[in-house]
């Protein structure tokens, strides 16, 4: 599993949007990169995935780039609910097929908003 | 509206006691996680199973904590006897992975808050 790098903290104010960046500069061709959030006192949930290019929910955009070296989660005008902690990870997709398929979490990014 | 649910949410024992948590995945799940989440260590892998058989469990100390799935709607993590460092939020998550049809996000539990004093 390819290992993620992504800052500790981030601070910002409501409105703003706010771009988490991850390095994965060992991404495995058939990898995917995934984001969760999670809110305190709370387990971790699903907010993105994506392979290459952009994808865009109702909740956030993921920005990667041709190398797929790195990857940037893009929340818009982030609200004071928005503070949690988001999880940048590498592995199996929606399409992977692997016995020892399995979800390994990093440090995280703790995101803190302000009013 | 499907969900992983876990019991206890709250534990306090004493050191020396046996703990056992419940998680119930999501029907039709195939895979189960167990993750410990603390301050200093982060959320970390303890075990995962695939069809109720245990895949990986290098991740818990094998004298003291055992992890089991009885049947398909049951998965128990088991600490005997627990000790003031087992103190940690443990979540249960479940997904359908590792399959022709692809993998699914992992779905987390609430948690079981462990306190061992």
């Amino acid at each position: 599993l390819a290992k993620t790098t992504q800052p500790i903290s981030m601070d910002s104010y409501e409105g703003q949007e706010v771009n988490i960046t991850c390095s994965h500069n060992n991404i495995a061709t058939n990898d995917y990169i995934t984001w969760y959030q999670q809110f305190p006192s709370q387990g971790p949930r699903f907010i993105i995935q994506g392979y290459k290019t952009k994808v865009t929910n109702e909740v956030a955009s993921l920005f990667i780039p041709a190398d797929r070296k790195s990857s940037t989660l893009s929340l818009p005008r982030v609200s004071l609910s928005d503070t949690a902690v988001y999880y940048c990870l590498v592995g199996d997709g929606p399409f992977g097929y692997s016995s020892a398929s399995k979800i390994i979490f990093g440090s995280g990014t703790r995101l803190s908003i302000r009013p | 509206d499907a969900r992983v649910t876990q019991t206890p949410r709250h534990k306090v024992t004493e050191m020396g006691q046996e703990v056992t948590m419940r998680c119930q995945p999501i029907l039709g799940h195939n895979t189960v996680f167990w993750y410990r989440q603390t301050m200093m260590q982060g959320l970390e892998l303890l075990a995962y199973f695939r069809n109720r058989a245990p895949l990986d469990d290098s991740g818990m100390p094998k004298d003291r904590f055992s992890a089991e799935m009885p049947d398909a709607t049951l998965a128990t993590l088991k600490i005997q006897p627990s000790e003031p460092r087992d103190s940690a939020v443990y979540f249960c998550a479940s997904g359908l992975l590792g399959t022709p049809k692809g993998n699914t996000e992992a779905f987390f539990g609430q948690g079981t808050r462990l306190t061992v004093v």
